[in-house]
């Protein structure tokens, strides 16, 4: 049982716009920045969003983050085939004293 | 460019001990935080401990803590996982990662651990 809760699975088709949620609570999303992570099968994860909305150098702006209250959200526009993946949110969490992860949502490119 | 390269991991039995290595390059290591990532096989990513650029503050997971100890040397550029009385459940792929200020920036491939008799 993830401390940040998202939805175990995404879809769409090509072009489309999908977003995945991360929900948390005061202690970790409601107070600290999130970071999104990207691991394409059989690789090492990669850093696609960090400080809830900024993107590293060379992640397309079709990714965006955003927060809101205890919860964040990725989006994805104009959808790619190449985009299909394993999305993770993480935060720190002020209670627990640790890093958080959530239980990761599969994207499929229908 | 920014290189961070695993080591150490094996097939140990449970109740021993293992220690990883994590080489970095292309960067001074003494600026950054420093964390260890596990993924068993086939489930998510679990953050596992992090120490701070200067080692003073350390930081574990409620699994690990008590029987894993981070640790770095800076003029080697080198982060470390001490992992003692080791489970079945301790297996997993470890990553080690980079941390400029709250975010995880660069990672490395991985070193696979399997806790087996």
């Amino acid at each position: 049982q993830s401390v940040l809760t998202q939805p175990p699975s995404a879809s769409g088709t090509p072009g489309q716009r999908v977003t995945i949620s991360c929900s948390g609570s005061s202690s970790n999303i409601g107070t600290n920045t999130v970071n999104w992570f990207q691991q394409l099968p059989g690789t090492a994860p990669k850093l696609l969003i960090y400080s809830n909305n900024q993107r590293p150098s060379g992640v397309p702006d079709r990714f965006s983050g955003s927060r809101s209250g205890t919860s964040a959200s990725l989006a994805i526009s104009g959808l790619q085939s190449e985009d299909e993946a394993d999305y993770y949110c993480a935060a720190w969490d002020d209670s627990l004293n640790v890093w958080v992860f959530g239980g990761g949502a599969k994207l499929t490119v229908l | 460019q920014v290189q961070l390269v695993e080591s150490g991991g094996g097939v140990v039995q449970p109740g021993r001990s293992l220690r990883l290595s994590c080489a970095g390059s292309g960067f001074t290591s003494s600026n950054y935080g420093m964390h260890w990532v596990r993924q068993a096989p086939g489930k998510g990513l679990e953050w596992v401990a992090v120490i701070w650029y200067d080692g003073s503050n350390k930081y574990y997971a409620d699994p690990v803590r008590g029987r894993f100890i981070i640790s770095r040397d800076n003029s080697k550029n080198t982060l470390y996982l001490q992992m003692n009385s080791l489970r079945a459940e301790d297996t997993a792929v470890y990553y080690c990662v980079r941390d400029p200020d709250d975010y995880f920036d660069y990672w490395g491939q991985g070193t696979l651990v399997t806790v087996s008799s």
